[in-house]
């Protein structure tokens, strides 16, 4: 099985309001991936966890606050949000070998977020 | 820092024919993964390839590493209109750790 869920699979929220994105991996693996994708463009990672602790902050803003709960599960939670951070996130998870750059990471769903 | 090119950009194509895309890194490749995605949705893993002159089939989907390892091809025989959809390359960013950087994708459309 190589499934990431990803919930809720669209979201809509104003400016002032405080969401957060769920995501979870039963596959044992110990990375997880956040990465944000606008429209007719590649994939740009947000944030990188391993073994539960934030290895990589590709200098996003504070407005997004990652957190790993347990090595199943990433949260992405979201205060004051604005118009231009509407796109689709997705969560990715993989092993976490020492070789990683060869490690095969599985996408989720994405959540379809939309700021008013 | 690493930079894929992806070509074409796009490409419509009659049912049954074959088709390449093609991608370039600026670097040595460490790992270069294949996804298909439709619009709006999660990416599919397609193959991995590692080794210089690898290739990996999967259906009817090759893909390959050239010798020097910048540069792999994803060939599809007889496409379907099931083939249509984004490909993007991906590659392992050593300075991103495991994380993963990404051409700007091939919209491919299979036409009937």
């Amino acid at each position: 099985d190589t499934e990431v869920t990803q919930t809720p699979k669209h979201l809509v929220m104003g400016m002032t309001n405080k969401k957060s994105l769920k995501c979870e991996q039963h596959m044992g693996h110990r990375a997880m991936y956040w990465y944000k994708q606008k429209a007719k463009k590649p994939p740009e990672l947000m944030f990188v966890y391993s073994y539960e602790k934030l290895s990589i902050n590709e200098s996003v803003p504070s407005r997004f606050s990652p957190e790993c709960p347990n090595s199943s599960l990433l949260n992405l939670h979201l205060h004051a949000l604005q118009p231009e951070d509407s796109a689709l996130y997705l969560c990715a998870s993989s092993q976490e070998s020492p070789s990683g750059s060869t490690d095969t990471q599985y996408f989720g769903p994405g959540t379809r977020l939309t700021v008013l | 820092s690493q930079e894929l090119e992806q070509s074409p950009q796009s490409l419509i194509v009659q049912e049954g024919k074959n088709l390449t895309i093609n991608c370039t890194s600026s670097k040595t490749l460490y790992g270069l993964y294949w996804y298909k995605q439709k619009y709006g949705e999660g990416l599919i893993f397609l193959m991995m390839l590692q080794k210089g002159g690898e290739e990996k089939s999967h259906e009817k989907i090759t893909a390959k590493l050239d010798e020097k390892k910048q540069q792999s091809s994803l060939h599809i025989t007889a496409s379907q209109p099931s083939h249509a959809g984004i490909y993007l390359c991906g590659a392992a960013s050593r300075q991103a750790g495991t994380a993963l950087i990404f051409g700007k994708g091939t919209t491919l459309s299979v036409s009937s």
